[in-house]
C-alpha cells in the first residue's frame, strides 16, 4: 500500500539549532514529494517539493529537504531554527500513477516546538 | 478572492442531520480537492474536480459523503445522515493548471470547516 510516514509526533529545538523533521514514504514509481505547514488555527501553506532533478530543494523561510531516493526519505530541514517555525508539518507524496495530480498521501503530520 | 474561502468555519450538529460545507476556490483555478483531517488519522484525500472532467470520488468514505462544483467554481461537500466519526476538520484546496504549479500538487488550501457531530 503506499504510505507516507513521519516517525515523530512532536520535535523539540532550541531557537538557533538546526532542525530536522523525518518523512519517508513507501511509494511505487518515481512519486513527487512535498511538506506543507499548518500554524494553529490556519489552512495548510506550501513549503516545497521535489519532482525531479537536484535532491536537495530549498523552499519557503529558510527550509530545505533532501530527497534520497534509497532511503525513500524527504527529511526537511533547516540551519537555525526561529520560533516562529513552531507548527505543524506534513509530509505528502503525489504517486506517479495519480497522473501527478494534487491528490496526495500525506503523512500524520509533525508537531515542531522551537523554544526560545 | 485572495485566498481559498471555506464556509461555515465551525458547525456543530446532532447526528443523524445533514450538513453542507461550503468551498469558494481561487479564481482561476480550474482543480478542487476536498481533505478531511481528523485526530489520529492526519489528513485523508476525499473528492478530486479537474475542469468539467468527471471528479474523482475514489476518496470519499460512505454514500453519505457527496460533492459538486457548480459552474466551475464554488463546491459543496455534503454529508447526509451525519455520525459522531464524521467531526473533523474539511479542508478545502484548489490549483491551477497553468505555470509552475501546474499538476505537481502545490495545492492552496483553505481555513477548513470544523465539523463537530454530537
Amino acid at each position: 500500500a503506499q504510505s507516507v510516514a513521519q516517525p515523530e509526533d512532536q520535535v523539540n529545538v532550541a531557537e538557533g539549532n538546526p532542525l530536522t523533521v523525518k518523512c519517508t514514504y513507501s511509494v511505487s514509481g518515481n512519486p513527487y514529494l512535498f511538506w506543507y505547514v499548518q500554524y494553529p488555527n490556519r489552512g495548510l501553506q506550501f513549503l516545497l517539493k521535489y519532482i525531479t532533478g537536484d535532491n536537495l530543494v530549498k523552499g519557503s523561510y529558510g527550509f530545505e529537504a533532501e530527497f534520497n531516493k534509497s532511503q525513500t526519505s524527504f527529511h526537511l530541514k533547516k540551519p537555525s531554527a526561529l520560533v516562529s517555525d513552531s507548527a505543524l508539518y506534513f509530509c505528502a507524496v503525489s504517486p506517479a500513477y495519480s497522473g501527478n495530480t494534487g491528490k496526495l498521501i500525506f503523512g500524520q503530520g509533525t508537531t515542531l516546538q522551537v523554544k526560545p | 478572492g485572495a485566498g481559498v474561502s471555506q464556509s461555515p468555519s465551525n458547525k456543530v450538529t446532532e447526528k443523524g442531520k445533514d450538513v453542507e460545507l461550503r468551498c469558494d476556490p481561487i479564481s482561476g483555478h480550474t482543480a478542487l480537492y476536498w481533505y478531511r483531517q481528523s485526530l489520529g488519522q492526519g489528513l485523508e484525500f476525499l473528492i478530486y474536480f479537474q475542469g468539467n472532467s468527471a471528479p474523482d470520488k475514489s476518496g470519499l468514505p460512505s454514500d453519505r459523503f457527496s460533492a459538486e462544483r457548480t459552474g466551475g467554481s464554488v463546491s459543496t461537500l455534503t454529508i447526509q445522515r451525519t455520525q459522531q466519526e464524521d467531526s473533523a476538520v474539511y479542508l478545502c484546496a484548489s490549483s491551477s493548471s497553468l505555470g509552475r504549479a501546474a499538476n505537481t500538487g502545490e495545492l492552496f488550501f483553505g481555513e477548513g470547516s470544523r465539523l463537530t457531530v454530537l
